[in-house]
């Protein structure tokens, strides 16, 4: 299918670490990127590639895939991490792009 | 350094034309394509397209073909989206972004500060 699924919300504990999934049938084929937005800000790139973090992003965002699954996992998860997370990546065709729905990271 | 300034928010009347532009800076504008990504209001990102800045050419995800049109200016460094007969459900947030590639990892590695579309009568 031409879509991109995601966990509307996850939760994770001050300092622990949290896994965000993505799945689609093109990731198989494509990497994904992830986007961090926060209230009122455009999204921000945290991941690209297989595992590549643009500069300034911190080395507890991390990224992974296999079969039909990407993952951005981060450790030690901070108080400023709380925002809504999305996974983006080319469609089966290769010619689109398409999101995922988005998940609303809470760190209690 | 690399910024995209979008144009101001906008209002409009339903069945009327928009026209967001995007101004790129800092780098070579016609090296990186340029996406157009809308969010509606409490919803989430959505891909509208694609636009090479080089040659001109647009590739629109399927919801977004017919009355939405994507073009650039070189001399400016300016793309622009265009929306016209517009509904009420399509008030939203309209960001450009940059496309980094190498191979095939991409990422929208810079975004414009987004132009807010309103349509209401």
């Amino acid at each position: 299918s031409s879509e991109l699924t995601q966990d509307p919300a996850v939760s994770v504990a001050l300092g622990q670490t949290v896994r965000i999934t993505c799945q689609g049938d093109s990731l198989r084929s494509y990497y994904a990127s992830w986007y961090q937005q926060k209230p009122g800000q455009a999204p921000i790139l945290v991941i690209y590639g297989k595992n590549n973090r643009p500069s300034g992003i911190p080395d507890r965002f991390s990224g992974s895939s296999s079969g039909n699954t990407a993952s951005l996992t981060i450790t030690g998860a901070q108080a400023e991490d709380e925002a809504d997370f999305y996974c983006n990546s080319r469609d089966r065709s290769g010619d689109h792009r398409m999101f995922g729905g988005g998940t609303k990271l809470t760190v209690l | 350094q690399v910024q995209l300034v979008q144009s101001g928010a906008e209002v409009k009347k339903p069945g009327a034309s928009v026209k967001v532009s995007c101004k790129a800076s800092g780098y070579t504008f016609t090296n990186y394509y340029i996406h157009w990504i809308r969010q509606a209001p409490g919803q989430g990102l959505e891909w509208m397209g694609i636009i090479n800045p080089n040659s001109g050419s647009t590739t629109y995800a399927q919801r977004f073909q017919g009355r939405f049109t994507m073009t650039r200016d070189t001399p400016t460094s300016t793309v622009y989206m265009e929306v016209s007969s517009l509904r009420s459900d399509d008030t939203a947030l309209y960001y450009c972004a940059r496309a980094y590639s190498s191979g095939w990892s991409e990422g929208f590695d810079f975004w414009g500060q987004g132009t807010l579309v309103t349509v209401s009568s």
